[in-house]
């Protein structure tokens, strides 16, 4: 059974502070997606990553997929209170069926 | 692109009641729609993949019979909980995944309330 062990579950820090989330699972995954989702609503995609050792940034988001494709990372530089919400790390499941296999999630709550 | 629906965001029903949630894919077509429930500050557990024109397959420990899914076209696929009671009370969320690629995109959920 693959699995995600998401870290940490809860993060509370002051605007301005750096953050760094961990996915990690001792199965290699074919791609991994990061969502962010905010209280009441869906989560919304954030990135896709496919290749090990790939880095992708969006602002001030900077995402790592592990050279190995088991692990990857979401480092925020300079939190925002816009940053506060539940953040999902996702890795499409091997059976090749289109299901995604979920981190236990990471609850941000940025201070102004 | 990729934007899926769900109808209603919201429900309150009585015990008993039986509860229909859609779900839709507003600009492409969706082979595999999935169907998640989500408790408060808590990941997303899914509940089962639905594929157009088959049947759901459903995760185990999911009752087939009180979770109800159709999904009759490539764009709808809907969700009925059956005989609902408060113990059901909880958040769905709908996804649906483009051919060949490996990514989901979420409806904006449904918060449900049985009474």
């Amino acid at each position: 059974t693959q699995l995600l062990e998401q870290s940490p579950q809860f993060l509370s820090i002051q605007e301005g502070e750096n953050l760094t989330v961990y996915c990690n699972s001792s199965s290699v995954f074919s791609s991994l997606q990061w969502y962010r989702q905010e209280p009441g609503e869906g989560p919304v995609l954030l990135v896709t990553v496919v290749t090990g050792g790939e880095v992708k940034k969006l602002k001030r988001l900077t995402f790592q997929f592990g050279d190995a494709r088991k692990d990857s990372s979401l480092h925020i530089t300079a939190a925002q209170p816009g940053d506060t919400g539940l953040y999902l790390c996702a890795g499409a499941d091997s059976s090749n069926t289109g299901k995604l296999i979920f981190g236990q999630g990471t609850t941000l709550q940025v201070k102004p | 692109g990729a934007v899926v629906s769900q109808h209603p965001s919201r429900v309150i029903c009585k015990s008993g009641t039986s509860v229909k949630i859609e779900c839709r894919s507003l600009d492409f077509q969706a082979t595999t729609m999935f169907w998640y429930r989500q408790f408060p500050k808590q990941s997303l557990m899914l509940m089962a993949t639905s594929n157009e024109g088959s049947k759901a397959t459903y995760e185990q420990g999911v009752e087939k019979d009180k979770f109800l899914i159709n999904h009759a076209s490539l764009t709808l696929s809907t969700l009925t909980v059956t005989s609902a009671h408060p113990e059901d009370s909880s958040f769905y969320i709908c996804s649906a995944d483009i051919a060949y690629q490996e990514t989901q995109y979420f409806g904006p959920g449904t918060r449900l309330l049985v009474l």
